[in-house]
This record gives structure tokens, sequence and C-alpha cells, in this order.
């Protein structure tokens, strides 16, 4: 079946240390997201990719970067995790045809 | 900039009852797209229902069905026939026409109680 596959789906690191977060896609589409989840709160988009352009949203700390290497594949780099990042993270995907997102299970991250 | 409010942080139905979640947004456009997603707990989100801003007619996909009142800039979900598995968070949200930029509401928590 075509999906969204996040990896991994809990990942717990240590304060400032790196880490990166993986999405894949098996639909082919063009348009990938990133959005943070806080406990009980709405997605809030981090970013998107359309094909290589990449959007940032205004408030997005320099902290999250992302990287789309190819159509299949998407990453999302915290450089310095802080314990307010501390969330779930989502990966979707869609096409300007269908105006509908698909959405990845989620990687919980934790941060100590 | 296009706001979404859910108004009903949790609500709770008995099984086999019906329910309305609200859902109001905010917007200048005048196509759109809007759209009830579900969360069920630690589970990935999945659309439940959408509806096309230029289309008059609610939209419905089985127990499940929209009343969109342009105007007045609401859109609630109806879920008839509650059963267990309905028990999830439900985020509306906000599309504008030929833009992936989609924007949600705070979400309500449904419980189906048996």
């Amino acid at each position: 079946d075509a999906m969204v596959i996040q990896n991994p789906r809990y990942q717990v690191t240590q304060f400032g240390k790196p880490v990166t977060l993986s999405c894949s896609q098996t639909l082919n589409h063009n348009v990938m997201y990133w959005y943070q989840q806080k406990s009980s709160q709405a997605p809030k988009l981090l970013f998107h990719y359309y094909d290589k352009d990449f959007n940032n949203e205004a408030d997005t700390p320099d902290n999250f970067q992302s990287r789309r290497p190819n159509t299949s594949f998407c990453f999302l780099d915290i450089r310095s995790p802080g314990l307010g990042d501390a969330a779930m993270y989502l990966c979707a995907t869609s096409t300007l045809t269908v105006n509908e997102q698909f959405f990845g299970p989620g990687t919980r991250l934790t941060v100590l | 900039a296009q706001t979404v409010t859910q108004s009903q942080p949790e609500m709770s139905v008995q099984e086999a009852e019906t329910v309305t979640l609200s859902c109001t947004y905010d917007t200048s456009e005048s196509n759109y797209y809007l759209f009830w997603y579900k969360q069920p707990p630690s589970r990935q989100m999945i659309l439940v229902i959408r509806q096309e801003a230029y289309k008059q007619q609610n939209a419905t996909e089985n127990r499940f069905s929209v009343n969109f009142q342009k105007a007045a800039k609401s859109f609630s979900l109806k879920i008839s026939d509650s059963q267990l598995g309905d028990t999830a968070m439900y985020f509306c949200a906000f599309m504008k026409y030929n833009n992936n930029d989609m924007r949600f509401g705070a979400g309500t928590r449904l419980t189906v109680k048996p």
C-alpha cells in the first residue's frame, strides 16, 4: 500500500545533541511537509517542500532545518534540541491537484 | 491570515448516538477547502471528510456529514451512530484554493462511551 513512513517512531535525545528524523513516501507526491505537534495541540507547520523548493514558515526557529535529497525522502534536523522541542513530529505529503494531505504516524521526540 | 476555531476542547457521546463537533473559521478568500481530520490515540491522522467552498451541497461520507454555512463561516461535523472506534482527536482544517498551506484548529477530543 502507498503510504507515508516515519522513522523512528520514538526518539530520545539529550539536550543540545543533534537529532535527525526521517520521512519517506511511496505516493510519489511532490509536496512534503513537516509539522510539530505538542501535547493536545494542533499541528504547527514548520516548513514544506514543493519538489526541491524549500518553504520555511516565518516563525520556525533556525534550530530546525530540513533536507529533501529526492522525491521520496525528507529529513528534519534539529541542531540543538531544547526541552521545548519535545513533541510529536508529523510528516505529510500532497500534490497540488489532490487537495488533501496524507500523514505519517509521527515521531515522538523526547529531550532529556 | 486564516484562523480556525474549535470551541469544544472535549466532548463525549454514548455509543450509537449522534454528536456534532463545531468549527468556525475566518478568511477573506472565496475559494478554499475545509477538512475534518481524525487522530486516534497513538495512531496517524486520517482524513474524515472534505468540503470545497464553491460547492453548496454538504459533503457526506457514510456516518459522517458536515453542515457547511459559508456566510457564517461555520463547518460542523456530525457523526451518526457513534462507534467506539470514533474515539479520537478531531481537527478542523482550512486550506486556500491552489495553496497547500493547511491551518488546523486546536482540536476536539471525542470520547465514545459504551
